[in-house]
């Protein structure tokens, strides 16, 4: 199967500094890459559509502002999580589908951001 | 706003049960649904189905749809240990691949 993955798999960082999460797709292009965040005992959450060539789509109380996303490339979108707050605490995943038209989606294997 | 609901929200069985775990959903523009495993990391794929009726089937494990009720069900027969996890149902709608994920059953197998 197709092979997703995120970068760091775990942070550590103080409240006020900007984190930033890699997601790559290795063996596909992706024009699109979805991320989300999961707390403790929660279900996934869609955060936001990043999407190659154009502006990130911004599920409904996702501030933009906060969490940037850049699609840099076909095999590379990050998530910067700027200003951290422990609130902000959470696993954050990316899920790449293989086409556009393609239902299955593939996961990374997650970043777990502690934020002091 | 399209929603996705699981059911149990948990469970715990002993090694050798049958579960069925349930997935109903309510959605604009539907394409697929699929379930996933999650243990300690980020969702493992395990079905994806698109057609009412035909069942699914991998090892143990196996699933049908039933797109006239909304719903779905993953079955796992003579469980393992192996098979406690998190166990997500998301639904594929629209254009974009975009995935709404339901609660999850998170399932405890116990010798």
């Amino acid at each position: 199967g197709a092979v997703v993955s995120q970068h760091p798999s775990r942070v550590i960082c103080k409240s006020g500094t900007s984190v930033k999460i890699e997601c790559r797709s290795l063996d596909f292009q992706a024009t699109t890459m979805f991320w989300y965040r999961q707390f403790p005992k929660k279900s996934l959450m869609l955060m936001a559509t990043s999407n190659e060539g154009s502006k990130a789509t911004y599920e409904q109380g996702v501030e933009k502002d906060k969490f940037l996303i850049n699609h840099a490339s076909l095999t590379l979108s990050t998530l910067t999580v700027t200003s951290a707050h422990p609130e902000d605490s959470s696993f954050y995943i990316c899920s790449a589908p293989r086409t556009r038209n393609n239902n299955e989606q593939f996961f990374g294997p997650g970043t777990r951001l502690t934020v002091l | 706003e399209d929603k996705v609901v699981q059911s149990p929200l948990s469970l715990v069985v002993h090694e050798g049960d049958t579960v069925t775990l349930n997935c109903s959903y309510e959605v604009t523009n539907f394409r697929s649904l699929l379930w996933y495993k999650q243990e300690k990391k980020a969702p493992t794929f395990l079905f994806m189905l698109t057609s009412s009726g035909i069942e699914k089937k991998s090892g143990r494990l196996s699933s049908i749809l039933d797109k006239k009720e909304l719903f779905s069900i993953l079955n796992i027969t003579a469980t393992q240990t192996g098979d406690s996890a998190v166990y997500l149902c998301a639904v594929h709608t629209g254009t974009a691949s975009k995935l709404t994920f339901g609660t999850g059953t998170r399932l405890q197998v116990t010798l």
